[in-house]
């Protein structure tokens, strides 16, 4: 199947920096979302982004399909960017026609 | 318009037991899967339904099983529950319909079960 792969799984960050998050996966994908979990557990939607570039205010994602990866950034980081960062992706019409998640990339920042 | 609303929360069982938990989707939505997370395992697919039919099923034991009513509501059930069935359980809900099999997934807050 699929193997997702997320990096850094760690980062420590002071309030105000960029930062750059990758995911890399392994065979060709039709759809990828980027997930922010909450301390409550709860995926929140950051971006439904199987290809291109989108934008949303201090985030930003692009997925380069023919070199299997994304990446999502942050910029001018606030506290409340905490959390850990999960990249999912799936693809149809195949034996493995399942969501498939990374280990996500643990964010801390520091004020 | 409402989000994904998955009952109960939170809820203790002991071994041996068996649990079921609900989901309600997004209005319009056909499509409910379900998530486990572990802290070992990650967040692992269980299973998709849409309009009352499997779609797919991830690899999980026979215990774990699910269904999905008519008004798009779904219910997870894991029966004979062991320690390592304590796990967050998400239900994500998505627009996909049959023909186009990609859509985004909209999550709800989870049910943490704690097995003792």
């Amino acid at each position: 199947g699929i193997q997702v792969e997320q990096s850094p799984p760690d980062l420590i960050l002071q309030e105000g920096a960029n930062s750059t998050l990758r995911c890399n996966f392994s065979d060709s994908v039709n759809n990828l979302q980027w997930f922010h979990q909450n301390p409550w557990g709860q995926l929140i939607n950051l971006f439904y982004i199987p290809s291109g570039t989108k934008q949303n205010g201090r985030l930003s994602a692009t997925t380069v399909a023919t070199e299997r990866y994304s990446l999502l950034y942050i910029s001018s980081s606030q506290t409340t960017d905490s959390g850990v960062y999960f990249c999912a992706v799936e693809r149809i019409w195949s034996r493995d026609d399942k969501i498939i998640f990374g280990k996500g990339t643990r964010l801390h920042i520091l004020p | 318009k409402a989000g994904v609303t998955q009952t109960p929360r939170y809820l203790i069982k002991t071994r041996g037991q068996q649990v079921t938990l609900s989901c309600s989707p997004i209005s319009g939505h056909r499509s409910v899967s379900w998530y486990q997370q572990t802290p070992g395992q990650g967040l692992q697919f269980l299973f998709e339904y849409f309009s009352e039919t499997q779609r797919n099923k991830g690899n999980f034991p026979g215990r774990f099983s699910g269904r999905q009513f008519s008004n798009s509501r779904s219910e997870m059930n894991v029966s004979t529950l062991e320690l390592g069935d304590s796990a967050l359980y998400l239900c994500a809900s998505s627009h996909r319909t049959g023909q186009e099999n990609t859509g985004e997934l909209f999550f709800g807050e989870g049910s943490r079960l704690t097995v003792l």
